[in-house]
């Protein structure tokens, strides 16, 4: 089975420039998350999606970040413009739903450096 | 909201048991309690999850007193490989599962 893919794994940007991330998660996994985790720290979710719902996204920095999951399966995290503390890994989980909505799987990540 | 206390860092050594500990003093009848291991430049691993008494693995042990206020993740004769970050979570009540992971612990193997 494959596991969940995310791209690009290393990105470097400027500040005030604009990035996006894609995620790819497990097949027929309804539930899909993304988090940010800074260098020493655990990960902080930022958006849930049940299908292509938004379950919570009350940690998400609305003013410049966006997520979408259309069509229910592949999702894009997007940073419009970046700044410097946004430098961190973003991860991406899926999980089945039902009762195994403890049971995330995640992805590689993708580590974004700004400069 | 369930908030876990975790201690920051732990060494053992090759072969011996290793014992991490989780408080959520304010755990909710409905949560359930699962650890994450996260290796360096990886992404979380779930290990295990349980609401009551011992729940047993291939990986790991999970302990849970009858109050749940606390957690026990048991390693049986760890190896360098398992030097890695553990995380305690606890499922948030009131509907939607919503993830918190805290900063976890440390877990350094020493030969």
């Amino acid at each position: 089975e494959a596991g969940v893919a995310q791209s690009p794994r290393y990105k470097i940007i400027e500040k005030r420039q604009s990035v996006a991330f894609w995620c790819n998660p497990i097949s027929g996994h309804a539930t899909l998350y993304w988090y940010q985790q800074i260098l020493g720290q655990g990960p902080k979710l930022l958006i849930q999606f049940q299908n292509n719902g938004v379950v919570d996204d009350s940690q998400l920095p609305k003013d410049r970040f966006s997520a979408e999951r259309l069509k229910g399966v592949d999702s894009t995290l997007k940073i419009q413009p970046a700044k410097l503390e946004d430098s961190a890994v973003y991860l991406c989980a899926s999980t089945l739903g039902g009762g195994n909505v403890y049971e995330q799987y995640f992805g590689p990540g993708t580590r974004l450096t700004v400069t | 909201l369930a908030k876990t206390t975790q201690p920051i860092s732990m060494d053992s050594y090759e072969g011996q048991e290793v014992n991490i500990t989780c408080s959520h003093n304010n755990i909710a009848t409905n949560d359930y309690i699962t650890w994450y291991q996260q290796f360096p430049s990886q992404g979380p691993r779930f290990i295990i999850q349980g609401y009551k008494t011992k729940v047993t693995n291939e990986v790991a042990s999970l302990f849970i007193p009858a109050d749940r206020k606390s957690s026990t993740l048991s390693l049986p004769r760890v190896s360098l490989s398992d030097t890695a970050v553990y995380y305690c979570l606890v499922a948030e009540s009131g509907g939607s599962y919503i993830p918190t992971f805290g900063r976890g612990t440390s877990l350094i193997v020493h030969p």
